[in-house]
């Protein structure tokens, strides 16, 4: 099955500064990749999600790049705010199910003022 | 609130009683997950529907643990003879098949067992 390793797993920043949180990922066949942010004790929430015909995607402060060759993804945010701190979920699926995921292990980020 | 439902939010048992967990999708998504989150780790996929079939099942879904949507819309989640390693949050999420959606997902339900 597939397998979503997510790097690093705590990221310290200060308010302004830029942050990228970085996955691979083991099935060639995965073709949609989103992110989510899920702050403490709240649902996860989607940010942003590319699909594997596409190599970047931007959305304001937030972009996402795909390289389907060497199977890694990548999120960057830039100009960070202290309400960016949260825990940061990369994940891939295959098919036709945007919904059946597999889950990266997670990246605290924290922004400091 | 027209997002994914969860009920209860939370729940202590004790060890070897049986618990159920209700998830209320959004109205219109046919498509309908369960995972399960333990603390440090992203989600695991358990299950999911398509209206009232149940198309897949992980591997973690041991026979302890059955999941329903007998008329499409809300499912729910029951773990028989729970066990002190069942402690997590639930999640459930709904998407649409067509167009796509992304997954949309609930608050949860904490499960603790004692």
């Amino acid at each position: 099955g597939e397998n979503v390793e997510q790097h690093p797993s705590t990221l310290s920043v200060q308010e302004g500064d830029s942050a990228v949180i970085k996955c691979t990922y083991s099935d060639s066949a995965s073709n949609y990749f989103p992110w989510y942010k899920q702050e403490l004790g709240k649902r996860p929430q989607l940010i942003i999600d590319i699909r594997s015909n596409v190599g970047e995607k931007k959305d304001q402060r937030i972009a996402v790049t795909l390289n389907k060759t060497a199977k890694h993804f990548s999120l960057h945010i830039t100009e960070t705010q202290p309400e960016d701190s949260a825990v940061y979920f990369c994940a891939a699926s295959r098919g036709t199910s945007y919904g059946k995921l597999t889950f990266g292990q997670g990246t605290i980020l924290t922004v400091h003022p | 609130d027209t997002g994914v439902s969860q009920d209860p939010r939370h729940k202590i048992t004790k060890r070897g009683q049986n618990v159920t967990f209700r998830c209320d999708p959004i109205s219109e998504h046919n498509r309908l997950y369960w995972y399960r989150q333990t603390l440090g780790q992203g989600p695991e996929f358990l299950t999911y529907f398509q209206n009232e079939a149940q198309l897949e099942k992980s591997r973690l879904l041991s026979d302890r643990f059955s999941a329903e949507r007998p008329k499409g819309s809300f499912s729910t989640l029951e773990i028989q003879r729970t066990e002190q390693g069942d402690s997590a949050m639930y999640l459930c999420a709904s998407s649409l098949a067509w167009p796509r959606t992304e997954a949309f997902f609930g608050q949860g339900t904490r499960l603790t067992v004692v």
